[in-house]
């Protein structure tokens, strides 16, 4: 079955500090992997794709990595902002299949002063 | 960069009313679109895929009478939920992707929050 996971559901972190956000896998045959970046009350916005090829990719204070071994990958952010407060969603394309994305339940982030 | 809109952003209707959302692409074309629900503090749930000049795919569980989804070209997709009740007070939202690329980003509309009262 086709599933993404991911953890931690809630994060509270202070300003400043790092943190890294993880998803874990099942879909088949994995086409691609993005992280979504959700500010309350709107819609999802795209931080970063990760082929099946690429084990890191960053943009800006967000670094993403892809085991494609394991089905894993994380997102890294640095130096958090308040502006960082966000849910965090990890959706995954596979190659085939009529509906082929699959999304993750989110990580609720919060950065605080 | 492509630019979903969806309206409107907010609505309130009375229980048994009932409500269109529109979702168009600005600037590319879109034969397939997709609509979402989300219930506070969890993700995104498929409703529906839309497509252009056909019927609507459902997912499992979601009531195509309830929730009429007509994709009349290639920039409009509207999502009408039918006979509101106050369960289907949620954050509706409809995404898209440039025509004729399966794998390239979705772009999101910033969503409609409907209450039903």
């Amino acid at each position: 079955k086709n599933q993404v996971e991911q953890s931690p559901q809630s994060l509270i972190i202070l300003e400043g500090k790092n943190c890294t956000l993880q998803c874990n896998y099942t879909v088949s045959p994995f086409s691609n992997l993005r992280w979504y970046k959700q500010d309350t009350g709107r819609g999802p916005v795209s931080l970063t794709i990760m082929t099946f090829s690429e084990n890191t990719k960053s943009n800006g204070r967000y670094t993403a990595t892809l085991d494609a071994d394991t089905k894993q990958s994380s997102l890294h952010i640095t130096a958090s902002q308040l502006s960082d407060s966000a849910s965090y969603i990890c959706v995954v394309s596979a190659q085939t299949g009529a509906n082929n994305l699959f999304f993750g339940t989110g990580t609720r982030l919060t950065v605080i002063p | 960069g492509a630019v979903v809109s969806q309206h409107p952003s907010w609505v309130i209707c009375k229980s048994g009313t009932s409500v269109k959302i529109e979702c168009r692409s600005l600037d590319f074309q879109a034969t397939t679109m997709f609509w979402y629900r989300q219930f506070p503090k969890q993700s995104l749930m498929l409703m529906a895929t839309s497509n252009e000049g056909s019927k609507a795919t459902y997912e499992q569980g979601v009531e195509k009478d309830k929730f009429l989804i007509n994709h009349a070209s290639l920039t409009l997709s509207t999502l009408t939920v039918t006979s509101a009740h106050p369960e289907d007070s949620s954050f509706y939202i409809c995404s898209a992707r440039v025509l004729g690329s399966r794998n390239s980003p979705l772009h999101f509309g910033n969503g409609t929050r409907l209450t039903v009262t």
